[in-house]
């Protein structure tokens, strides 16, 4: 089946530093990405929807310039948090959507960010 | 916008018993597609089951099935011969064909225990 490798799995990182996200879709056309962010014990909040070689499209109230996506090849996604704060620390969640597939949507297995 | 209600944030269940989750929505589009997705402690999305608006046959995929009523925009999910293994947050999404594009739209999360 579909396989989203999303890394580094937990990072921690120092206050003011940035540190990058990747997902990579193993087997399939990530056509688009879905970018999420989780706090305990609460549902995905989606931050950004990107599609190959396209622009991130942002949700309302999500800063653009803090949460850089890059999406340049169809299996390939990056989010990079810069100048990191402890309000960013949180479980981030990418998800790939092929184009091919009507309904399908494959979830990477998160990265726990904690900023100190 | 379309909008997703889990009216239960938490249930539990005896192991071998059958428990009903409960998922409304909100839409004014005709055509569109339904999830229930679990995210058992390893944080790890995955899909349950699906449904699309225009079938009338409520999906069933082994033990876990789905009471579809278009009219009153309800979705539950029913998990029949409870295991240890189903205990997780199970989430309901909606998915539009029309206005809201390819993303996903969740629910705040029921947290399912299942207990020996």
């Amino acid at each position: 089946g579909a396989v989203v490798s999303q890394h580094p799995s937990r990072v921690i990182c120092k206050s003011g530093t940035s540190v990058k996200i990747e997902c990579r879709s193993l087997d399939f056309q990530a056509t688009t990405m879905f970018w999420y962010r989780q706090f305990p014990k609460q549902s995905l909040m989606l931050m950004a929807t990107s599609n190959e070689g396209s622009k991130a499209t942002y949700e309302q109230g999500v800063e653009k310039d803090k949460f850089l996506i890059n999406h340049a090849s169809l299996t390939l996604s990056t989010l990079t948090v810069t100048s990191a704060h402890p309000e960013d620390s949180s479980f981030y969640i990418c998800s790939a959507r092929d184009l091919w597939r009507n309904y399908g949507y494959t979830f990477g297995s998160g990265t726990r960010l904690t900023v100190v | 916008a379309q909008t997703v209600t889990q009216s239960q944030p938490e249930m539990s269940v005896q192991e071998a018993e059958t428990v009903t989750l409960s998922c409304t929505y909100d839409t004014s589009e005709s055509n569109y597609y339904l999830f229930w997705y679990k995210q058992p402690p390893s944080r790890q999305m995955i899909l349950v089951i699906r449904q699309e608006a225009y079938k009338q046959q409520n999906a069933t995929e082994n033990r876990f099935s789905v009471n579809f009523q278009k009219a009153a925009k309800s979705f539950s999910l029913k998990i029949s011969d409870s295991q240890l293994g189903d205990t997780a947050m199970y989430f309901c999404a909606f998915r539009g064909e029309e206005t809201s594009g390819s993303r996903l739209t969740f629910g705040e999360g029921t947290q399912l225990t299942v207990n020996p």
